[in-house]
């Protein structure tokens, strides 16, 4: 099977602008959970979404959603970036029972100017 | 914030001595696990702990569960160059109905 795969792989924004990131798990999961990577806050959950519904949710502000479709790909938006917002962002899927084996995409790199 | 602590944050050994990573958490887990992210990597699963004083090992790689399902360890004997990277503990808290990460803690080894 095919891995998780997420594009693009590099983005570079300036503030202010909003970013889309999209994830493709892998074929037959469900779930799709996505984290913000940065050197200093380690991996943070961001939130996971399951039959194409928001089912946990982590503490980031309302200018980070995302969405999932029938197929399971997720995307993950950012309105109006900040500079803080710069950081690898990680997703991963699961069949869909919680508490599985997260399989991790090699991420989206998202530099903020 | 955080609720699952991890230490230390570095640690820079020479090959062939042990490492021992730490995990702690604020609330009780029903589950950890662990992960491997090598340099420019991702996330890569290493294992799974489910029960209270739970231990299991991969070749040099010995995990354990607490007694009380709110810490867990990894160590790892006789460092190779390839274990370099750094490692994360993630643990399934009800109380958030989510996975939590440890910040993770980076291995170098000097060979």
């Amino acid at each position: 099977k095919a891995g998780v795969t997420q594009t693009p792989r590099y983005l570079i924004k300036t503030r202010g602008q909003q970013v889309t990131l999209s994830c493709s798990p892998i074929s037959g999961h469900r779930s799709v959970s996505w984290y913000q990577q940065t050197p200093g806050q380690g991996l943070q959950f961001l939130f996971e979404y399951f039959s194409e519904t928001q089912r946990n949710k982590g503490n980031f502000p309302g200018r980070f959603s995302g969405r999932q479709f029938s197929n399971s790909r997720s995307e993950m938006n950012v309105s109006t970036l900040e500079l803080g917002d710069s950081a690898l962002y990680l997703c991963a899927s699961t069949p869909g029972r919680e508490q599985e084996t997260q399989y991790f995409g090699p991420g989206t790199r998202l530099l903020v100017l | 914030g955080q609720q699952v602590m991890q230490i230390p944050q570095y640690q820079h050994v020479q090959e062939g001595e042990d490492f021992t990573t730490y995990c702690n958490s604020s609330t009780t887990l029903s589950n950890i696990q662990w992960y491997k992210q090598r340099p420019g990597g991702h996330p890569v699963f290493l294992i799974q702990l489910v029960k209270s004083g739970e231990v299991k090992k991969q070749k040099r790689l010995t995990f354990q569960f607490g007694e009380a399902k709110k810490n867990s360890s990894l160590h790892i004997t006789a460092t190779q160059t390839t274990d370099v990277g750094t490692y994360f503990c993630a643990g399934f808290s009800y109380n958030n109905n989510d996975m939590r990460f440890g910040a993770g803690t980076r291995l170098t080894v000097k060979p």
